[in-house]
């Protein structure tokens, strides 16, 4: 089985900023990971995935992510961050079925 | 194309009735599923279907049922609802369950229960 787990239920940076939104895993076997935003009022939105390969993986909206074997870590990064970022964030496993974390809420003051 | 779409987007039940939440996509998905989005408690799985005429349950599939006669359409009925059923409800689609497709969520339907 495989399960995801968020340490934060909240970020806040300043605009500009770097962003990092923290996600660990547990699993046996391959882990397949991904990551979606969720602006309020709307369905989830796909952002990156990881399967196999590179361990930093780039996304939509200038996002990647940063898969951590030894860490079972899969941490969400932007370099800069916008107001526009300020959202809520869920890290998700793929055993079969997609499990979800309980989901971070980023907050970007300009 | 339209993706995956949820009707109503709002609803309030009054305790013991029932309803349907709506599900329709257009991209030929085999798979689809139902969640279920709870304040700090992320998504849970309620039903899902690997296929018109599949269907299996998820972690709390109590209250719920649902039916799958056609690849486009998974609807979601809850026959006596209650207060712990006040939810925002999503409804995704992924073409097949290896793990390399990411979802396509619909928009939510948000459940009130009094």
């Amino acid at each position: 089985a495989q399960s995801v787990a968020q340490p934060e239920d909240q970020v806040n940076v300043a605009e500009g900023n770097p962003l990092t939104v923290k996600c660990t895993y547990s699993v046996s076997g391959n882990p397949y990971l991904f990551w979606y935003v969720q602006y309020p009022n709307r369905g989830l939105q796909f952002l990156l995935k990881y399967i196999t390969g590179d361990n930093l993986v780039k996304g939509s909206y200038g996002f990647e992510a940063e898969f951590n074997k030894s860490q079972t870590s899969f941490h969400l990064k932007k370099p800069s961050a916008l107001v526009s970022d300020s959202a809520l964030y869920f890290c998700a496993g793929n055993d079969y079925k997609l499990s979800f974390g309980a989901g971070t809420t980023v907050t970007v003051r300009a | 194309n339209a993706g995956v779409t949820q009707t109503p987007k709002f609803r309030i039940l009054k305790i013991g009735q029932s309803m349907t939440l709506q599900c329709t996509q257009d991209m030929n998905h085999n798979y689809m599923y139902w969640y279920r989005q709870d304040p700090g408690m992320g998504l849970k799985l309620i039903y899902y279907s690997v296929g018109a005429g599949i269907t299996d349950k998820g972690e709390v599939p109590n209250g719920y049922n649902v039916s799958r006669s056609t690849t486009e359409d998974f609807p979601l009925r809850l026959e006596l609802a209650a207060p712990s059923q006040t939810s925002v409800y999503f409804c995704a689609s992924t073409p097949e369950r290896t793990s390399n497709y990411g979802y396509t969520f619909g928009s939510g339907t948000r459940l009130t229960v009094v």
